[in-house]
């Protein structure tokens, strides 16, 4: 099973300002997902991010806002531009090894934004 | 759109209890379904992953069926103990684009 560091665990950001969260894992995977959670709420997916071309997002979320890098098979960031309170969330990546197969997930980044 | 639906939305029993988790889900034109638990500051850990021609599989004292026709799963974990006690979600792979669907999730608490 893959393992996945996500870093920061948390984070605390004025109003405006970015973010980038990392996502490691410990092998390679074609296929990175971001996500993220509201409180009180379900995951939702941000966007697809595979290696080699440009990430896909899903829709209400757009690259200006959350702009991905994946620059090889275990390295990927996700960036929350511009923050606003709105944006106070649990942000998860996850790696799938093959298609239809379990989803491994990092430990996610909390953050809050004042 | 898929929608994935959790009952109840939370749960306290006493150690020993068997515990019934219920997920159901809008479109049965599923891949599979997973069920996930989550840990405060964890992440999501994988429980068991039932493929869509399956109607159940079984992980120790956890059990999950599936009956894809009626858009439903459950989760029955046996003889709670206070160490189950954490949030978890069922999640549905669609079949036409494999992105997951989440369910909001049923937070457990198991009293010792």
């Amino acid at each position: 099973s893959a393992v996945i560091s996500q870093k920061p665990s948390r984070d605390i950001c004025q109003r405006g300002t970015s973010l980038t969260i990392q996502c490691q894992v410990d092998s390679q995977v074609t296929m990175m997902f971001w996500y993220r959670q509201q409180p009180g709420q379900s995951l939702t997916l941000i966007a697809t991010a595979n290696q080699g071309s440009e990430a896909t997002y899903e829709s209400g979320f757009v690259i200006d806002k959350f702009p991905i890098s994946r620059p090889n098979l275990t390295f990927s960031t996700l960036t929350v531009s511009n923050m606003s309170p709105e944006d106070s969330s649990i942000y998860l990546c996850s790696v799938e090894e093959d298609r239809g197969d379990i989803q491994y997930f990092g430990a996610g980044t909390r953050l809050s934004v004042l | 759109k898929q929608e994935v639906t959790q009952i109840p939305a939370a749960l306290s029993v006493p150690e020993g209890e068997n515990l019934v988790l219920n997920c159901s889900f809008t479109d049965s034109a599923i891949y599979n379904l997973q069920w996930f638990r989550q840990d405060p500051g964890k992440g999501l850990t994988s429980l068991l992953l039932i493929q869509s021609s399956q109607r159940e599989q079984t992980s120790g004292r956890l059990n999950a069926s599936l009956d894809k026709s009626s858009g439903r799963s459950t989760l029955y974990i046996a003889a709670s103990q206070p160490g189950d006690s954490a949030t978890y979600l069922c999640a549905v792979l669609r079949s036409n684009d494999y992105k997951l669907s989440f369910g909001a999730g049923t937070t457990v608490t198991v009293r010792a």
